[in-house]
């Protein structure tokens, strides 16, 4: 069964910065592009980067460009997000998803998310 | 601001078909596989349909797609009230290089 465990989520003032963990299980990690999926409160999904399986290939979001940075580490099986110069309107709920082995297809499987709020 | 389009409610009552619709353009829908999504507010979506019409395991098969051109769509059939959920279609677009969302459509069973 696949598993997908986020953490780091928390309290950051603007201009901070935070690094999210993803911990997966269930499926060779290494044979699928990962993805983080972000919703603000109340409102809908906002894909937010994704990264390849070897790590050479990453896509972000435009809003979130320069700012984070997506990463994986195939032999712990963990997916990463580091988050800087954080705004408020970055303040959501961060879900860890897994894509297909193939580029641009589907985003199958969720975590149950990690929430970030970024305030004074 | 999304560039998949769909209406913000629909409705029926139990046993009735009802049909969301998602707009986009040829760089997204028109050249890649739509995907669709349910969500119940405050867990994590759920794939519903993927590659324009595929059913996952354990999906009903109350649940259909289907595409043509730059716009899909989502039909459930024989509406239950556990149907009442959050639905989202999605597709990667090639000129953003990017997976975008739709707006999503909230439907609610009468």
């Amino acid at each position: 069964e696949v598993h997908l465990v986020e953490s780091g989520g928390g309290l950051v003032q603007p201009g901070g910065s935070l690094r999210l963990s993803c911990a997966a299980s269930g499926f060779t990690f290494s044979s699928y592009w990962m993805s983080w999926v972000r919703q603000a409160p109340g409102k809908g999904l906002e894909w937010v980067a994704n990264i390849k399986q070897d790590g050479n290939q990453k896509f972000y979001v435009d809003s979130v460009k320069g700012r984070f940075t997506i990463s994986r580490d195939n032999a712990k099986n963990s997916l990463y997000l580091q988050m800087n110069s954080l705004r408020a309107e970055d303040t959501a709920l961060y879900y860890c998803a897994r894509d297909s082995p193939r580029p641009r297809d589907v985003v199958d499987y969720w975590g149950q998310g990690t929430l970030v709020t970024v305030s004074s | 601001q999304s560039v998949l389009t769909q209406p913000p409610s629909a409705s029926g009552t139990p046993g009735q078909r009802v049909t969301i619709s998602c707009s986009g353009s040829s760089s997204n829908i028109g050249s890649n596989p739509v995907n669709w999504y349910q969500q119940l507010p405050g867990t994590a979506p759920k794939l519903l349909i993927y590659s324009d019409y595929q059913r996952p395991s354990g999906v009903p098969d109350r649940f259909s797609g289907s595409k043509s051109g730059t716009s899909a769509s989502l039909a459930i059939s024989g509406l239950q009230s556990e149907d009442e959920d959050d639905y989202y279609c999605a597709a990667w677009d090639d000129s953003l290089d990017v997976y975008v969302f739709g707006t999503g459509t909230k439907v609610t069973v009468l």
